[in-house]
């Protein structure tokens, strides 16, 4: 089916080990997001790419990067996981100017230990 | 997020009911999109209004939008335990089509 793939679904990581989420879609879609949804915060944006080779800081950056080598996919790095990043994250992809807003995947819960 | 506030944050109803989610927001409401996502998965788009009194109905869900009160209202008619679920509004905000979303209403449809 076609729409936006989040490897792994779930992760345990120990602190201080590090880990990549990857996010791939293939609708051709230039804008990127990663988001962390926490109890009683909603969704908050980590890092967005508008475009293969692009990529900025959203609302919560610290303690992540990203890269997007390819426009279909868009990778979520933790250099050194904390207790702290025990969420869910969210890829969500966007073709600029859409009326359908974002299109999501289904999410990978990380717990960090 | 601050920017956004979303009434009530839980609600259980009857199936039959009707009920409504706000969405209020602290900024001017252009691009408000309506959410919904099913427990352990990911978002499913519903509807996007744009401008003031623009109103959308998908089956028996309406959203509606209210510029000078800065809200947009969710209005669910004939509540089915397939409406079960959180629902959240997005407000877009600066540049690239990112999405300020709200703390979300965690809806139970009892039988």
């Amino acid at each position: 089916n076609a729409g936006v793939t989040q490897t792994p679904k779930f992760r345990v990581l120990k602190t201080g080990q590090s880990m990549t989420l990857l996010c791939a879609q293939d609708m051709n879609h230039e804008y990127m997001y990663w988001y962390r949804q926490d109890p009683g915060m909603g969704l908050r944006l980590i890092h967005y790419s508008v475009g293969e080779g692009t990529t900025a800081k959203g609302e919560v950056p610290d303690g992540y990067n990203v890269s997007r080598l390819k426009k279909q996919n868009f990778l979520l790095g933790l250099e050194s996981a904390a207790p702290s990043q025990t969420s869910v994250y969210f890829c969500a992809s966007a073709s600029g100017g859409s009326n359908y807003g974002y299109t999501f995947g289904s999410g990978t819960r990380l717990t960090v230990v | 997020s601050q920017e956004l506030e979303q009434s009530p944050q839980s609600l259980i109803v009857q199936e039959g009911k009707n009920l409504t989610i706000n969405c209020t927001s602290s900024k001017t409401l252009y691009g408000l999109y309506w959410y919904k996502q099913k427990y352990g998965e990911g978002l499913i788009f519903l509807m996007m209004l744009q401008k003031g009194g623009e109103e959308k109905s998908h089956e028996k869900i309406t959203a509606k939008l209210d510029e000078k009160k800065q809200q947009s209202s969710l209005h669910i008619t004939a509540s089915q335990p397939s409406h079960a679920g959180i629902y959240l509004c997005g407000l877009q905000t600066g540049t690239a089509s990112k999405l300020t979303f709200g703390t979300g209403t965690r809806l139970q449809v009892t039988l």
